[in-house]
């Protein structure tokens, strides 16, 4: 089982404000998914990241995926109040085969009005 | 399109009962994934199916858990006897195949709470 590494545990930011929240790993993963998940729901997909050096963008959030595919970074620019929940990364090692994934613990994310 | 269903939202029970979570995972759907999540170890892993079948039981804890998947649109975790330290938030999901480029759907938990 890989380990994911996510940093910051929390972090408590003012509305408009930039953050960048990290998911490190020393194994490679074949593809990595960022979820986001609130108080009393389960986690939902945010986007999917395959190729190493990958950037996608979603509204004001930026996922990137590292050269080397051990790492991955999100990015929120002019942060609002319905960013905040729990930020997730998952990595699937099995190369397409029938592992599941493995999830980080997390970065808690409160944006404040 | 319904999601991943599960029941009961909340259960408490007193130690020793027998628990049971049930899922419906989204129709189509060939793979299905029970996590179990806590503020200590975050979301973990316990078993997941494919076609109905369990492929990889290892983070079940121990003899206490099992799961069952009888069809292809139901799926049981069961705690016997439970114990405190089983409480936390235990998530279903479905993905159409089990690899890791494909989105996994989750269902919005069960909060078991162990007194």
């Amino acid at each position: 089982t890989q380990l994911l590494e996510q940093s910051p545990q929390f972090l408590s930011i003012q509305e408009g404000e930039n953050l960048t929240v990290y998911c490190n790993s020393s194994s490679v993963f074949s593809s990595l998914q960022w979820y986001r998940q609130e108080p009393g729901e389960g986690p939902v997909l945010l986007v999917t990241v395959v190729t190493g050096g990958e950037v996608k963008k979603l509204k004001r959030l930026t996922f990137q995926f590292g050269d080397a595919r051990k790492d991955s970074s999100l990015h929120i620019t002019a942060a609002q109040p319905g960013d905040t929940g729990l930020y997730l990364c998952a990595g699937d090692d099995s190369g397409g085969g029938a592992d599941g994934l493995t999830f980080g613990k997390g970065t808690h994310l409160i944006i404040q009005p | 399109d319904a999601g991943v269903i599960q029941s009961p939202r909340h259960e408490v029970t007193e130690m020793g009962q027998e628990v049971t979570l049930r899922c419906k995972p989204i129709s189509g759907h060939n793979s299905l994934f029970w996590y179990r999540q806590t503020m200590m170890r975050g979301l973990e892993l316990l078993i997941y199916f494919n076609n109905n079948v369990p492929i990889d039981d290892s983070g079940m804890p121990e003899d206490r858990f099992s799961a069952k998947m009888p069809n292809a649109s139901f799926s049981t975790l069961k705690i016997q006897p439970s114990e405190p330290r089983d409480s936390a938030v235990y998530f279903c999901a479905s993905s159409l195949t089990p690899g890791g480029a494909q989105p996994q759907h989750f269902g919005d938990g069960t909060r078991l709470s162990i007194l």
